[in-house]
C-alpha cells in the first residue's frame, strides 16, 4: 500500500523568501505520479503540481518547483518569492499506476501548514 | 465555466437521520471521488466511480453510501450508521485513464450533527 510522509505539521517563512515543503513517499509501483495541493482555509483543493515517476526532470509551474528525488523517494516542494496569499495547507499526494484505463486514487500526505509573514 | 458543484455548503444531521450531500460536474469527467477531511488531517477516500453505475469502496466506506446514475452527479448519503458524521466533506473528479491526471475538487459541504 502506498503512503506518504510530510514530517512539518507547521511552517513559517518570511514573505519573499523560497520555502522548502517536504515529502516522502513509499510504494512498490513503478509507475506512478505525485501531486501537490493547495487549501486555503475557505476549504477547496487547487491542484499546484505534478511529477511523474518516469519524468527525468523537475516539474515547474510558476513560482512552484518540485524537487524529485527518486532514489530517495522524496518529492519535495519549492515555493519561491513566498507571497503572503501563499498562507495554506499543502498536500502531498501520489496516484498509482497498474494498467492502461484504470482509475487510481489519490493517497494523500497529513499536510503542512504555511504561514507567510509580512 | 468548468468545475465542480457541492451543496450545501454547511449542513446540520439529527440523530438517526440521513442526509444526502451533492455532487455535480461538468468537466465531461468519467471518474468521480468522494474524500473525508477530519480537522487538521489529510483526506481519506470514502467512494469512487469510474464509469455511471458503477462504484467502489474506499478506505472508509462504512456508513456511507453512493450513486451513480449520470455521467455528471455523484451523490453521497451519510447514513445513521455512520457513527462520527462530522467531517469535511470533498467531491472530486478526473479523466480516469493514466497517472498524470489531477482530481479537480469542489469547494466542499460541512457537516455537523445536532
Amino acid at each position: 500500500a502506498q503512503k506518504i510522509t510530510q514530517t512539518q505539521p507547521g511552517m513559517f517563512v518570511q514573505e519573499k523568501e523560497a520555502v522548502t515543503l517536504d515529502c516522502t513517499y513509499d510504494t512498490s509501483d513503478q509507475s506512478y505520479g505525485l501531486f501537490w495541493y493547495k487549501q486555503p482555509s475557505s476549504g477547496e483543493m487547487i491542484f499546484l503540481i505534478y511529477q511523474g515517476s518516469y519524468d527525468e526532470q523537475n516539474a515547474t509551474e510558476g513560482r512552484y518547483s518540485l524537487n524529485f528525488q527518486k532514489a530517495r523517494k522524496s518529492a519535495n516542494l519549492v515555493i519561491s518569492a513566498s507571497q503572503l496569499g501563499d498562507s495554506a495547507m499543502y498536500f502531498c499526494a501520489m496516484r498509482d499506476f497498474i494498467s492502461s484505463g484504470s482509475a487510481r486514487q489519490l493517497t494523500f500526505g497529513s499536510g503542512t501548514q504555511l504561514t507567510v509573514l509580512p | 465555466d468548468g468545475g465542480i458543484t457541492q451543496s450545501p455548503k454547511y449542513l446540520f444531521r439529527k440523530e438517526g437521520q440521513n442526509v444526502t450531500l451533492s455532487c455535480e460536474q461538468n468537466l465531461n469527467h468519467d471518474a468521480m471521488y468522494w474524500y473525508r477531511q477530519d480537522p487538521g488531517q489529510g483526506l481519506r477516500l470514502i467512494y469512487y466511480s469510474q464509469i455511471v453505475n458503477d462504484f467502489q469502496k474506499g478506505d472508509i466506506a462504512e456508513g456511507y453510501s453512493v450513486s451513480r446514475e449520470k455521467k455528471e452527479s455523484f451523490p453521497l448519503t451519510v447514513t445513521s450508521a455512520q457513527k462520527n458524521p462530522t467531517a469535511f466533506y470533498l467531491c472530486a473528479s478526473s479523466i480516469p485513464t493514466g497517472y498524470n491526471q489531477p482530481q479537480h475538487f469542489g469547494d466542499g459541504t460541512r457537516l455537523s450533527i445536532l
